[in-house]
């Protein structure tokens, strides 16, 4: 069964200050997903990441996957306010039946200070 | 990428009785997939529904309880069943969508209070 173990799980950062969200797997995949949760809201989608060494930024977010230490990297730079929210990884497996299904890492609140 | 359009939004309910979901995609898509957000937690995957055939089921879901339709390739519902207060949750469906790369739409969501 794939895990995915996101960290750290909670973040309190200041404003300007830079910080790194890590996501590991436990199983070989070469797709995975980063989204954004705001309360009360459903997820958006910020990244895809295809393949090993993928590097992908928008605006102050970064994001990156490595297939073989099975990680992946959203680094966040120079954070605002309008950053807080939550951040789930999510990597694409091979389900029951031979679909593809996405499983979730637990999330991470971060919350950004003045 | 897809435009899915999930009601209710939100709904408070009796234990013992039922909730249908319902989710309207703007095009036709393959596979849908139905999600449950226990409070303050991830995301769990209960079913992936293709159209025209049975539903199939992640551990610790079973049919009974999240009965699935799928009658087009457009359309959707999550039944949940014999409600209790631990069935409290945000209920999302999502879809395969085109984003630069076959990526993941997911829809509003239904917040689910059982009382």
């Amino acid at each position: 069964e794939l895990k995915v173990e996101q960290n750290p799980l909670f973040l309190s950062m200041q404003e300007g200050k830079n910080y790194t969200i890590y996501c590991n797997y436990s199983t070989t995949s070469d797709r995975l997903y980063w989204y954004r949760q705001d309360p009360g809201k459903s997820l958006e989608s910020l990244f895809v990441l295809l393949s090993n060494g993928a590097v992908k930024q928008e605006g102050r977010l970064m994001a990156s996957l490595d297939t073989k230490a099975r990680l992946s990297t959203l680094h966040i730079t120079a954070a605002v306010h309008d950053l807080s929210a939550t951040y789930f990884c999510a990597v694409e497996a091979v389900g029951g039946g031979s679909n593809y299904k996405l499983t979730f890492g637990k999330g991470t609140l971060l919350t950004v200070n003045p | 990428s897809a435009v899915i359009s999930q009601k209710p939004s939100r709904d408070i309910c009796q234990r013992g009785t039922s909730l249908t979901i319902q989710c309207q995609v703007d095009s036709q898509v393959t596979m849908m997939f139905w999600y449950r957000q226990q409070p303050g937690q991830s995301l769990t995957l209960i079913a992936t529904a293709n159209q025209g055939s049975e539903a199939t089921y992640e551990s610790g879901f079973v049919i009974d309880k999240f009965p699935i339709s799928r009658p087009n390739l457009t359309f959707s519902t999550l039944t949940v069943s014999n409600l209790s207060p631990e069935d409290s949750s945000i209920y999302l469906c999502s879809v395969e969508s085109w984003q630069g790369a076959r990526g993941y739409t997911f829809g509003s969501g239904t917040r689910l209070t059982v009382v």
